[in-house]
């Protein structure tokens, strides 16, 4: 099993800074298949990137992702208020999918 | 486009069994494959389990195998998670999801699981 460390656990940001999300596999994961998640209370997660850089359909160009092997990182190059969420990665490399255990990005 | 409807959640005591059902809409329904993820009151997303696009194989997560067993019926556009021997632990926001090979593109609003005596 492919595990997921995500860090830090809480971020604590103003608008308009820049955001860097960490995503550390236990094993490579193949085919560069991780994907960041952004959920808001209440709400479904939403995919924002997938195989590791491509952004998804209707999201903003400020969301960034990189990395291969075991490093992966989501970038928000300048938070709007919007932004402010719990954001996962997953791998979907191979079975058992796995999630990271998330960073929350908090108003400071 | 892609739209996905949980239902079937619901209170149930510990021991016994919840088939929940995923409605889809908006797509070919054997294009992609299919998951069910959950996430634990004030908890992280757990994936569950996921049925190939083509029905053809199952995969799970080890918390459930044995107990959960995820089928659809193409008839009806509708996926389906049979939760046997529920748990406690088993209480939840289920989601069922979509997408692209084994991605999870596309998520429905979830429906709640509560085990308890």
């Amino acid at each position: 099993e492919i595990v997921l460390t995500q860090s830090p656990g809480t971020l604590s940001l103003s608008p308009g800074e820049r955001v860097t999300l960490s995503c550390r596999a236990s094993q490579r994961v193949g085919n560069s298949y991780l994907a960041w998640y952004q959920q808001k209370p209440g709400q479904s997660p939403r995919l924002l990137i997938y195989d590791a850089s491509s952004r998804a359909t209707g999201i903003p160009d400020r969301f960034g992702g990189s990395g291969s092997g075991t490093d992966f990182t989501l970038t928000i190059s300048r938070l709007e208020p919007e932004d402010f969420a719990v954001y996962y990665c997953q791998q979907y490399a191979s079975s058992p999918l796995t999630f990271g255990g998330g960073t929350e990005v908090e108003i400071k | 486009q892609v739209h996905l409807v949980e239902s079937g959640g619901g209170v149930v005591q510990p021991g016994r069994s919840l088939r929940l059902s995923c409605a889809a809409s908006g797509y070919s329904f054997s294009t992609y494959g299919m998951h069910w993820v959950r996430q634990a009151p004030g908890k992280g997303l757990e994936w569950v389990a996921l049925l190939r696009f083509d029905g053809t194989t199952t995969y799970y997560a080890d918390s459930v195998k044995g107990r959960f067993t995820i089928s659809r019926d193409t008839s009806k556009n509708t996926l389906h998670l049979q939760m046997d021997s529920l748990r406690v632990e088993d209480t939840a926001v289920y989601y069922c999801a979509t997408g692209g090979g084994w991605l999870a593109r596309y998520w429905g609003q979830g429906t709640l699981v509560t085990v308890s005596s």
